[in-house]
């Protein structure tokens, strides 16, 4: 168990919709990363949040956005869905320390029909 | 341009044989090096990891790694392959240079045959 957790762990809407990823982090950990990871590609950077202020962006599309709350969780939100989007979103939390070892959550996968 | 290549997307063993997995990364200085483990259903588990000293780390499950270098290596190996351990095996690179940014390898998918 890394700590992490994502909610939901499945999710299947249709074009055109808007959906929420939720994570919440390792506790302790101030920094959330989402990644997209679509089916034969690699984990791709979506966005980075620490302490609830965007720290790095990476190939995130204009139609998602992201925020890290308070109590330093994180919702990803996808909007005008199309089938391209279908992937497993993880989140991560840690990127500090020594090394910046990353924890994962166990993703999200959504299904665009 | 900082990137990784895992050139095997899918690699078949037989159940004990042994396993070497490449990976190869373009980075300018000696970065941390990591392999993840993704099974299906689950997130991404740490097998190990290079920062610094010896270049051959041991890993979880019975895991290792040598950072080679003179290769831009770190390739990930194990002895005797157990059914268990088929899943997708992901090389990551953290550049070392102001804040972290981790650059993931498109993974290798390993199936273990009986």
């Amino acid at each position: 168990d890394s700590g992490v957790t994502q909610t939901p762990k499945h999710l299947i809407t249709a074009t055109g919709q808007r959906v929420t990823l939720r994570c919440s982090p390792r506790s302790g950990d101030l920094s959330v990363y989402w990644y997209q990871q679509s089916l034969d590609q690699g984990l791709q950077f979506l966005i980075q949040y620490y302490n609830g202020e965007e720290r790095a962006k990476g190939n995130i599309l204009e139609r998602f956005s992201a925020q890290q709350f308070p109590d330093l969780h994180s919702e990803l939100n996808l909007s005008s869905l199309e089938l391209g989007d279908s992937a497993l979103y993880f989140c991560a939390s840690g990127g500090t320390g020594d090394t910046g070892e990353l924890f994962f959550g166990e993703g999200s996968r959504l299904t665009v029909l | 341009a900082q990137s990784v290549t895992q050139p095997d997307i899918h690699i078949t063993v037989s159940e004990g044989a042994s396993l070497e997995l490449r990976c190869n990364y373009s980075y300018g200085a000696t970065p941390y090096l990591f392999w993840y483990v993704q099974s299906p259903g689950q997130g991404l588990q740490l097998l190990l990891k290079y920062f610094s000293g010896d270049t051959l780390v041991q890993g979880i499950k019975g895991f290792e790694a040598e950072f080679k270098r003179s290769q831009s290596s770190f390739n990930l190996r194990k002895p005797s392959v157990h059914w268990s351990d088929a899943a997708e095996y992901v090389c990551a690179v953290v550049t070392t240079s102001g804040t972290y940014k981790y650059i993931f390898g498109t993974g290798t998918r390993l199936k273990v045959l009986a």
